[in-house]
């Protein structure tokens, strides 16, 4: 079975500083696929990035870029510039390559990430 | 387009009682997912559905959950009788086909007393 580690339970940064949050996963796949989903106060749970296993180049979206080594089980999650409204709970999320009837999504403990003004 | 949504936001009850978790999946998303979060550890996963069918449903912790999804649209999640370690947030997240991603709502805070 699949899970996916998160060792850092809080985390927190300056305002317009860089952070980066940690993610461990253990699988047996060669093709996955994996997340990292930000949750703020009370609401909904959204998708920050996605990368592909099969993927070398690391995925980035604007602010938000991963670290994503294959070998090492290893898929870190860089926000830079922090901004205030970047404070959530940051959950990894892992996703095995589409079989039938496997859809789930192991997540992790998450992180939580506070910005000091 | 609306996401997600969940009602209710917060349900206190207590151990004993019946609680129903509703969530309406965003329109036209075939794919209907249930995950819980308990005390503070990962998210799990429970059951997927599509359309009104169960297809994978083995993350459904034992018999008191009740998961349903008449006519394909929304879906609600009965837990009978409420148990103290049913306490958690109650994610549901909706996809448009097999494989896509997966739409979160805010969940709903379950607190058995």
């Amino acid at each position: 079975a699949q899970t996916v580690t998160q060792s850092q339970p809080e985390m927190s940064v300056q305002e317009a500083e860089t952070v980066t949050l940690s993610c461990t996963y253990d699988t047996s796949e060669s093709d996955y696929y994996l997340f990292w989903y930000k949750q703020p106060p009370s609401r909904q749970m959204i998708l920050v990035i996605r990368q592909e296993a099969y993927k070398q180049q690391n995925a980035t979206e604007n602010r938000f870029s991963v670290n994503f080594q294959k070998a090492a089980k290893s898929f870190s999650l860089k926000i830079s510039d922090s901004q205030l409204g970047d404070a959530a709970m940051y959950f990894c999320a892992y996703r095995n390559e589409l079989n039938f009837g496997n859809e789930k999504l192991t997540f992790g403990t998450g992180t939580r990430l506070t910005i000091i003004p | 387009e609306a996401g997600v949504t969940q009602f209710p936001s917060h349900s206190v009850i207590e151990k004993g009682q019946t609680v129903t978790l509703r969530c309406d999946p965003i329109s036209g998303h075939d794919n209907l997912y249930w995950y819980r979060r308990v005390m503070g550890k990962e998210i799990k996963f429970l059951l997927h559905f599509v359309k009104e069918s169960k297809q994978d449903e083995s993350g459904m912790p034992n018999n008191r959950f009740l998961a349903e999804r008449t006519g394909g649209t929304y879906s609600t999640l009965k837990v009978q009788p409420a148990e103290l370690e049913d306490s958690g947030v109650y994610f549901c997240a909706s996809s448009q086909a097999r494989g896509n991603i997966q739409y979160f709502g805010a969940g709903t805070r379950l607190s058995v007393l």
